[in-house]
């Protein structure tokens, strides 16, 4: 079993829709990052969250950490072809001291 | 300042040979972690190095081995290869063993 559990697996969508991806857990996280990785490359970060109930946008994309800590969400808005890749939650939960990455949502978004 | 560069990009072995995969992390930062990616799944932790000592460690077993030096840049050592250890190999650095993670572009490893 996976300590982040991300739904959807998988995500095709025509450019200009709206979407959102979840991040959950049964455990609490100090913080949690999202990542952007496309084939080929290691994952890019685009945000790391901190506070519970906590809320950052970055132009078109929207993040929340839940406000117990434990999950945490990106919602996309009008998306584009550029948005396309493999999106990633992650974190180290309060007793780990390792970094878990869940499991990714492939976004596919047609022109 | 330059970020995470991992070498080689790419690698074909072949079963029961040894792999030494390198990174080298970005400017100032001290902690080096290593991650194993399948395809079409996450990465999973297989170790960090803090100040040249490990730091915690997934589960991978023994044959999955690691140094730092003392310039922060790392290596990973893989003994007795086996055909799942086919994956994309991915070094990251970060400026604490708790600060955010920036990643190099990855190993990819065929084993045959």
């Amino acid at each position: 079993t996976q300590l982040l559990e991300q739904s959807p697996q998988f995500l095709s969508i025509q450019e200009g829709e709206n979407l959102t991806v979840y991040c959950n857990s049964s455990s609490v996280f100090s913080s949690l990052q999202w990542y952007r990785q496309e084939p080929g490359e290691g994952p890019v970060l685009l945000v790391t969250v901190v506070t519970g109930g906590e809320v950052k946008k970055l132009k078109r994309l929207t993040f929340q950490f839940g406000d117990a800590r434990k999950d945490s969400s990106l919602h996309i808005t009008a998306a584009q072809p550029g948005d396309t890749g493999l999106y990633l939650c992650a974190g180290i939960p309060y007793n780990f001291n390792k970094f878990y990455f869940g499991s990714g949502t492939k976004l596919n978004v047609k022109p | 300042e330059t970020g995470v560069t991992q070498s080689p990009t790419h690698l074909i072995k072949t079963r029961g040979q040894q792999v030494t995969l390198r990174c080298s992390s970005q400017s100032g930062h001290n902690t080096v972690s290593w991650y194993q990616q399948a395809l079409g799944q996450g990465p999973q932790f297989i170790f960090q190095y803090y100040r040249e000592e490990e730091n915690g460690r997934g589960n991978f077993p023994p044959r999955f081995s690691g140094l730092q030096f003392p310039n922060y840049s790392s290596e990973l050592n893989v003994n007795a290869l086996e055909l799942d250890d086919s994956a994309l190999y991915l070094c990251a650095s970060s400026l604490s063993h708790k600060n955010e993670q920036f990643f190099g572009p990855g190993t990819r490893l065929t084993v045959l």
